[in-house]
């Protein structure tokens, strides 16, 4: 089993519309959680952290359920330049180092 | 802040020779990471440095692949001899200690015919 497991998608949907995104690991001592954006041809960065309480920047939600070691993210009034790949990531669990998922990928259409 | 800096940004070498990648982290990032990416396997750890020393490498595939870091400020990734199959794109990431949040470079572009 993967340490972090991502539906690849695509995701085609049209803009305006609601999105969202799962993922599970696999480590119950996993501490903290992240998801990362990657656009075509370029290198992965930081979107936003997850926090146990959820949090949310913009149209952007992110949430963690311990339990069932799962995140989300959801993207909401979705834009064309949401078009990318979003990564699950996951850190420690016995290594001080970041575990990525093979991320989903997400088309927006007009 | 120029950012994590990786050159050369593509590569196309034959089977069996000797690659070179090469990474300058951020300045005062104390963590530099090595990943290869690829459609198959997603983005792989293939080893990463704290204070330039070697902490994890369980991610090096095998021996043709080494890594150094003589300095804070510099390392590098050799493949010898190259394979067809270690075509793929290899990200250098610095962090400091203080954060999880990972700086990733942009990245070279490796092809071996």
């Amino acid at each position: 089993r993967k340490e972090v497991e991502q539906d690849p998608g695509p995701f085609n949907v049209p803009e305006g519309a609601t999105v969202a995104f799962n993922c599970t690991y696999s480590n119950s001592a996993s501490q903290s959680f992240f998801w990362y954006r990657q656009d075509c041809r370029k290198e992965p960065k930081l979107l936003m952290s997850v926090y146990s309480s959820g949090n949310e920047d913009g149209r952007f939600t992110a949430q963690l359920n311990r339990a069932s070691q799962y995140i989300s993210l959801l993207i909401r009034d979705s834009k064309l330049s949401d078009s990318a790949t979003y990564l699950c990531v996951v850190f420690g669990g016995g290594g001080n180092k970041l575990t990525f998922g093979t991320g989903t990928q997400l088309k927006v259409e007009l | 802040d120029a950012g994590v800096i990786q050159s050369p940004r593509h590569e196309v070498t034959e089977m069996g020779q000797e690659v070179t990648l090469r990474c300058k982290p951020i300045s005062g990032h104390n963590s530099l990471f090595w990943y290869r990416q690829t459609m198959m396997r997603g983005l792989e750890l293939l080893i990463y440095f704290n204070n330039n020393v070697p902490i994890d490498d369980s991610g090096m595939p095998e021996d043709r692949f080494s890594a150094k870091m003589p300095n804070a400020s510099f390392s590098t990734l050799k493949i010898q001899p190259s394979e067809p199959r270690d075509s793929a794109v290899y990200f250098c990431a610095s962090r400091p200690d203080s954060s999880y949040e990972q700086y990733f470079g942009p990245g070279t572009r490796l092809t071996v015919t």
